[in-house]
């Protein structure tokens, strides 16, 4: 079935470092691929989407390109701040079908020190 | 604020009792998706809503159960509680459920805790 692997975290990161999460995916055909961030103490938000090969999503300095070759869909930030610290979800949604469920990586928890 | 509702916030309980989660979606929303959000098992769906009719299922116990109601607001139902239930669940909508890249707006959980 589908699935979604992303890099195991912690990751722990200074100010302004360059950020990279890794995420892969399988799926049959060409699924709309997701990054939602959790806050502390809150619920998901959609950071970014991505709903065909080679469109790169982007939000609040957050970018992540859809590679159909390599099935993946890394999210990168060039400049980290102490308020990006939250968990990170890379998630699909299948193209065909009728149902419109998420499924979600493990997530990454980013701590980002001042 | 994504406009999608969760109540309680939070639910302490015992083993073997029942309780029911509410979710009321954002205005226009028509589907419904009830996940579960543990330290083991990640996030994992649960089942989803359309218009007052189920859509899909996922890794639902058959001790829950859910359901939409005509006002589009949707409540899980979880019986005969056991510890490993204690989790976060998470309510989401989307205008029309389907494939591809629509957005789906999660509200903000009520974690239950089963002593």
């Amino acid at each position: 079935g589908d699935s979604v692997t992303q890099m195991e975290g912690p990751v722990t990161l200074s100010e302004e470092a360059f950020l990279t999460i890794n995420c892969t995916y399988t799926a049959t055909g060409y699924p709309s691929l997701f990054w939602y961030v959790q806050y502390p103490g809150e619920g998901l938000q959609l950071l970014l989407k991505a709903t065909k090969a080679d469109d790169k999503g982007s939000n609040k300095g957050f970018e992540a390109t859809y590679r159909k070759e390599t099935t993946s869909f890394h999210l990168e930030k060039g400049s980290v701040q102490v308020s990006d610290s939250a968990v990170y979800f890379c998630a699909l949604r299948a193209l065909g079908g009728s149902q419109g469920n998420l499924i979600f990586g493990k997530g990454t928890k980013l701590s980002v020190k001042p | 604020d994504s406009g999608v509702t969760q109540t309680p916030k939070h639910l302490i309980t015992a083993t073997g009792q029942r309780v029911t989660l509410r979710c009321s979606p954002r205005s226009g929303d028509l589907s419904v998706y009830w996940y579960q959000q543990s330290l083991d098992q990640g996030l994992q769906f649960l089942i989803q809503y359309y218009n007052g009719e189920e859509r899909a299922k996922g890794n639902i116990l058959e001790r829950f159960s859910a359901q939409q109601f005509p006002d589009l607001h949707s409540e899980l139902n979880l019986s005969s509680l056991e510890l490993g239930d204690s989790a976060l669940y998470f309510c989401a909508s989307s205008v029309t459920g389907g494939p591809g890249g629509e957005t789906q707006y999660f509200g903000p959980g009520t974690r239950l805790l089963v002593l």
